[in-house]
């Protein structure tokens, strides 16, 4: 079956440190590609969308100019946490779309811990 | 803010025992459904889509009422490694994000 993967799956880092968090899609081209974020006893909850070669689509109160989003190519798309602060500590995890009504396929997540 | 409304839990039972989680969604017009399977620290996995008519994967049943906005999902002869939270996940159209329910706590015990 199809495989997302994520890179990395922890990063422990110091508070105004910025994080990049890779997403890739091993087998197939995703031409969608979603961030999601998911707190400790709570959702997933949607952060943005990505399209190959367009700006991403951000939900109501993410930061764009925080979590800034490159979806590049189409097995390749990046989050990157600017200036991480430990509110931004949680479980980030990308999902990709391989055509519209296809199954979309979770990566295994990046566990970010801002001290 | 469209949601997804599931009990939390925790649900306790015996191997062996029948469990139902249910679910509601806020958006009428949502189009496809599912229940999402999340293990402790991990991403969540596909357990079943759901349809109007229901539908069973051995020992899963899941139903959709459109009318009540409303999913349930059926499980019978608990397993130990059904321990794991149920997400009731919601699609308003083919290829846009999936709107995830907090999740329902099952553990089953020996």
């Amino acid at each position: 079956g199809a495989v997302v993967s994520q890179h990395p799956s922890w990063v422990i880092c110091k508070s105004g440190t910025s994080v990049k968090i890779e997403c890739r899609s091993l087998d197939f081209q995703a031409t969608t590609m979603f961030w999601y974020r998911q707190f400790p006893k709570q959702s997933l909850m949607l952060m943005a969308t990505s399209n190959e070669g367009s700006k991403a689509t951000y939900e109501q109160g993410v930061e764009k100019d925080k979590f800034l989003i490159n979806h590049a190519s189409l097995t390749l798309s990046t989050l990157t946490v600017t200036s991480a602060h430990p509110e931004d500590s949680s479980f980030y995890i990308c999902s990709a779309l391989g055509s519209v009504g296809e199954t979309q396929y979770f990566g295994p997540g990046t566990r970010l811990l801002v001290l | 803010r469209k949601e997804v409304e599931q009990d939390p839990g925790p649900f306790n039972v015996p191997e062996g025992a029948t469990v139902a989680f249910n679910c509601t969604y806020s958006n009428s017009a949502s189009q496809s459904f599912f229940w999402y399977r999340q293990d402790c620290r991990k991403e969540p996995k596909l357990l079943m889509s759901v349809y109007s008519s229901g539908n069973e994967d051995g020992r899963f049943t899941a139903q959709l009422n459109r009318a009540s906005q409303y999913i349930s999902l059926l499980i019978r002869d608990s397993k130990l490694s059904d321990s794991a939270t149920y997400l009731c996940v919601v699609q308003d159209q083919a290829g846009t994000a999936l709107i995830f329910g907090k999740g329902t706590t099952l553990s089953v015990s020996s």
